[in-house]
């Protein structure tokens, strides 16, 4: 069974905080990490494609790093607002296109 | 592109009685997923198709569990008969696949069918 982990579970943070979270999968046999964000009420859309070790990716406030030697990818949103209030997922993807999703990270940003 | 089509949006049904549900993956897309989403465990895969093949159906909890996809425009999910536990979201999502690199494996989802057994 393949383990990806996200913490922390939930976050609540002040309008303006930056903060960031983990996501940790298997370093063997890695093909992709994928981040997705999911609002209340709406469907997950990605973010995020990572493939390389050392790979860093950004939109916006929102910026991901990939380390694939040690297995995990951090997230992070700076000055967050409170349109961030979502569940940050990531999914460990295979190269025929399985993917494994963690169980998210709950952000409540406040006014 | 409408998106990932999933009917119906929600369904209250008797223990017992056989759930159907439907998805219209994105035109030209060739894989598609079909997934659990409970409290307890996430979002999980049930089953998942290349080319209208099934792949690996490992997720699907049990016989009560079923999913065709006779074309590729079209896909269905059954319990039968269902129970109190099948009661979750279950999304539908697809992506290009194949072997167009780790971008093509982006999920684009549909909005979920919500499902409660009674």
């Amino acid at each position: 069974i393949l383990n990806v982990e996200q913490s922390p579970q939930s976050l609540h943070v002040q309008e303006g905080d930056s903060t960031n979270f983990t996501c940790s999968f298997p370093s063997s046999n890695f093909y992709a990490l994928h981040w997705y964000r999911w609002e209340t009420a709406k469907s997950p859309e990605a973010l995020f494609v990572m493939t390389l070790n050392g790979d860093e990716k950004k939109k916006g406030r929102i910026s991901a790093t990939l380390n694939t030697k040690e297995g995990y990818s951090y997230l992070y949103i700076k000055g967050s607002q409170p349109e961030d209030s979502a569940t940050y997922l990531c999914a460990f993807t295979t190269n025929a296109g399985k993917s494994t999703f963690g169980d998210g990270t709950t952000l409540t940003v406040k006014p | 592109d409408a998106g990932v089509i999933q009917s119906p949006r929600h369904e209250v049904t008797e223990m017992g009685q056989e759930v159907t549900l439907r998805c219209k993956p994105i035109s030209g897309h060739n894989s598609l997923f079909w997934y659990r989403q409970t409290m307890m465990r996430g979002l999980e895969l049930l089953i998942y198709f290349n080319n209208n093949v099934p792949i690996d159906d490992s997720g699907m909890p049990e016989d009560r569990f079923s999913a065709k996809m006779p074309n590729a425009s079209f896909s269905t999910l059954k319990i039968q008969p269902s129970e109190p536990r099948d009661s979750a979201v279950y999304f539908c999502a697809s992506s290009l696949g194949g072997n167009r690199g780790p971008g093509a494996n982006v999920l684009t989802f549909g909005a979920g069918s919500r499902l409660t057994v009674l």
